[in-house]
């Protein structure tokens, strides 16, 4: 079954704190891990798409991971600020080949950065 | 700026009426839009997919008959949740992919309506 786990579930830090999300998949036959940005009652924003041959890309403050052997990635935000209190999304997209790709999204990782 | 405009961002109906969101490509062709429905704490869950001129794709268990879905123009896809009730209340969420695009491309999603039936 294809699915996407993330932890911790929920995290609070202190503002200027970094900080690390860990993602775990099952998915097969993967084509992307992409990390978004959800404020409440907003849509997910894109921070980073990853494809099997990378290990590592940045987007600014955020630095994110993949492991394509173990099925890992990470995110990591470093000096956290205030506004990057959100939930963060580690969604999978399938292979499909052409245009059709499904994505299969975790739960998220709700993050409060407190002053 | 945001590509994906969805309109409204939030709604109140009563129990039995429809309610119509609409979310718009903005500044490119979207040949391919996704729509999503968000339970509070819960992940994003895909209910159908709908290319251009063409019929929608629903998700299992997804009721195409109370979920009607138009994607009538490159630019313009909605959703009516028709006789709403109050299970129905809930996060919806569009996306928007565009012509020509790679899987690898970006997937702009829309800013969410949050509907809620009295």
């Amino acid at each position: 079954k294809n699915q996407v786990e993330q932890s911790p579930q929920s995290l609070i830090i202190l503002e200027g704190k970094n900080c690390t999300l860990q993602c775990n998949y099952t998915v097969s036959p993967f084509s992307n891990l992409r990390w978004y940005k959800q404020d409440t009652g907003r849509g997910p924003v894109s921070l980073t798409i990853m494809t099997f041959s990378e290990n590592t890309k940045s987007n600014g403050r955020y630095t994110a991971t993949l492991d394509a052997d173990t099925k890992q990635s990470s995110l990591h935000i470093t000096a956290s600020q205030l506004s990057d209190s959100a939930s963060y999304i580690c969604v999978v997209m399938l292979n499909y080949g052409g245009s059709q790709g499904n994505l299969i999204f975790g739960k998220g990782t709700k993050l409060s950065v407190k002053p | 700026g945001a590509v994906v405009s969805q309109h409204p961002s939030w709604v109140i109906c009563k129990s039995g009426t429809s309610v119509k969101i609409e979310c718009r490509s903005l500044d490119f062709q979207a040949t391919t839009m996704f729509w999503y429905r968000q339970f509070p704490k819960q992940s994003l869950m895909l209910m159908a997919t709908s290319n251009e001129g063409s019929k929608a794709t629903y998700e299992q268990g997804v009721e195409k008959d109370k979920f009607l879905i138009n994607h009538a123009s490159l630019t313009l896809s909605t959703l009516t949740v028709t006789s709403a009730h109050p299970e129905d209340s809930s996060f919806y969420i569009c996306s928007a992919r565009g012509l020509g695009q790679q899987a690898s491309e970006k997937l702009f999603f829309g800013s969410g309506t949050q509907l809620s039936v009295l």
